[in-house]
């Protein structure tokens, strides 16, 4: 098996500041996303990278930057934090999509933002 | 527009009941997925279920592609089944995810 971690688990920044929040996974999967989720709330795709030197943007990346700086790792940057912003950033894995019947997502335990 | 939609949006049940979620995606739509997310915990992957009918344990999945929808069957609920369910797909062409809103299952002892 394998396992995704992010860090930090908790993030507290100021208004305006860069934040940047980062994860690994030892799955050796080629795609990674990054995810922003609201109390109460849907999953919303912000980046995703389908191979290692690839970076695309989501539905939400205005705001938003993000490196896959290797296989295995892919950073998101919160370019300036909005006062009062509070959200789960999830992290998630997976094979190059549609690969085979194993074709499914796996998730890291989140980095929570609180923006005073 | 909204590419997925799930209901209901919240669903209550007496322990031993069965529950049937319901996912309808838009023709742009492909590799449907069913994700469960316990409360404050972390997403874990159901199904991959582009098509057809899975079984896992007192869990089926069964997704008519031709008629964008998926249905997710929960057979003699547990407590330990609470949580919220996504339905997500890929958008066709772009390999981007889109994930529904959810619905909040509460299964009472």
């Amino acid at each position: 098996g394998g396992i995704i971690t992010q860090t930090p688990k908790f993030l507290i920044g100021q208004e305006g500041q860069k934040l940047t929040l980062k994860c690994q996974q030892n799955f050796n999967h080629d795609t990674m996303y990054w995810y922003r989720q609201d109390s109460g709330k849907g999953l919303r795709l912000i980046y995703y990278s389908i191979t290692e030197n690839d970076l695309q943007k989501g539905d939400l990346s205005e705001g938003y930057d993000a490196s896959r700086e290797k296989k295995s790792s892919f950073s998101l940057t919160v370019t300036s934090a909005q006062k009062n912003e509070m959200a789960v950033f999830l992290c998630a894995s997976r094979t190059f999509p549609g690969l085979g019947p194993q074709d499914t997502q796996y998730f890291g335990p989140g980095t929570r933002l609180l923006v005073l | 527009g909204q590419q997925v939609q799930q209901s209901p949006a919240s669903l209550v049940l007496q322990e031993g009941e069965n529950a049937e979620l319901q996912c309808n995606f838009s023709s742009t739509a492909t590799r449907l997925q069913w994700f469960y997310q316990h409360p404050g915990g972390r997403l874990v992957s159901l199904f991959y279920n582009p098509s057809g009918t899975k079984h896992t344990g007192r869990l089926t999945s069964t997704t008519v592609t031709n008629e964008r929808r998926s249905s997710l069957h929960i057979s003699s609920s547990q407590t330990t089944d609470s949580g919220t369910y996504f339905c997500a797909i890929d958008r066709s062409n772009t390999n981007k995810v889109v994930f529904g809103t959810g619905t909040r299952l509460q299964v009472l002892p």
